[in-house]
């Protein structure tokens, strides 16, 4: 069966520093992996996925993610983090054989000013 | 387009009480699914549809029922509303991917529907 961790509860940077928020997966067959954010009292946002290729994925709000299959991980990452990426965020998994999404628990990612 | 859209914000219940939560999309997205979010616990998969006519179960599906008359509409039935079923609904949909194929279509999700069952 299909599992997404997501290590850290909460993740605090400050602004204009480099941030990673980690994921790990468990899948059978190839993994499609994705990211997603969710702001308060809203619906969750797609960031960016990994379907094959380059293992280096860019996606929006200048977030990219990397792919590592010997790890198994797929950790998000900014270059320089603002106040407004506070938010939610979700990884998620769909194995090459099914249709639907396991979502990990989730990570608080808090940039202080 | 509207994207995908869901009704009501907010409902407030009480316990035996049932309801339809509504959730619709107009970008002709074959495969749709309904996720409850609880603190900690990321979304968890309720039921979900890869078609009009074509329905199954997913992670936690007890309590709730579903039907796909149409692309567009896939609305959610609380059959009898307990207080375990406060949560965040959220619908989704997206493109359905075929088997072994080489494409993983990313779900846009609805704003959500805050449920209490008192």
């Amino acid at each position: 069966a299909q599992s997404v961790a997501q290590p850290e509860d909460q993740v605090n940077v400050a602004e204009g520093n480099p941030l990673t928020v980690k994921c790990t997966y468990s899948v059978s067959g190839n993994p499609y992996l994705f990211w997603y954010v969710q702001y308060p009292n809203r619906g969750l946002q797609f960031l960016l996925k990994y379907i094959t290729g380059d293992n280096l994925v860019k996606g929006s709000y200048g977030f990219e993610a990397e792919f590592n299959k010997s790890q198994t991980s797929f950790h998000l990452k900014k270059p320089s983090a603002l106040v407004s990426d506070s938010a939610l965020y979700f990884c998620a998994v769909r194995d090459g054989d099914g249709q639907n999404f396991v979502f990990g628990p989730g990570t608080r990612l808090s940039v202080l000013p | 387009n509207a994207g995908v859209t869901q009704t009501p914000k907010f409902q407030v219940l009480k316990t035996g009480q049932s309801m339809t939560l509504q959730c619709a999309q107009d970008m002709n997205h074959e495969y749709m699914s309904w996720y409850r979010q609880d603190p900690g616990m990321g979304l968890r998969l309720i039921h979900y549809s890869v078609g009009a006519g074509i329905t199954d179960q997913g992670e936690v599906p007890n309590g709730y029922n579903v039907s796909r008359s149409t692309t567009e509409d896939f609305p959610l039935r609380l059959l009898s509303a307990a207080p375990s079923q406060t949560s965040v609904y959220f619908c989704a949909s997206s493109y359905s991917s075929r088997t072994g194929d080489g494409t993983a279509y990313e779900q846009y999700f609805g704003p959500g529907t805050r449920l209490t069952v008192t």
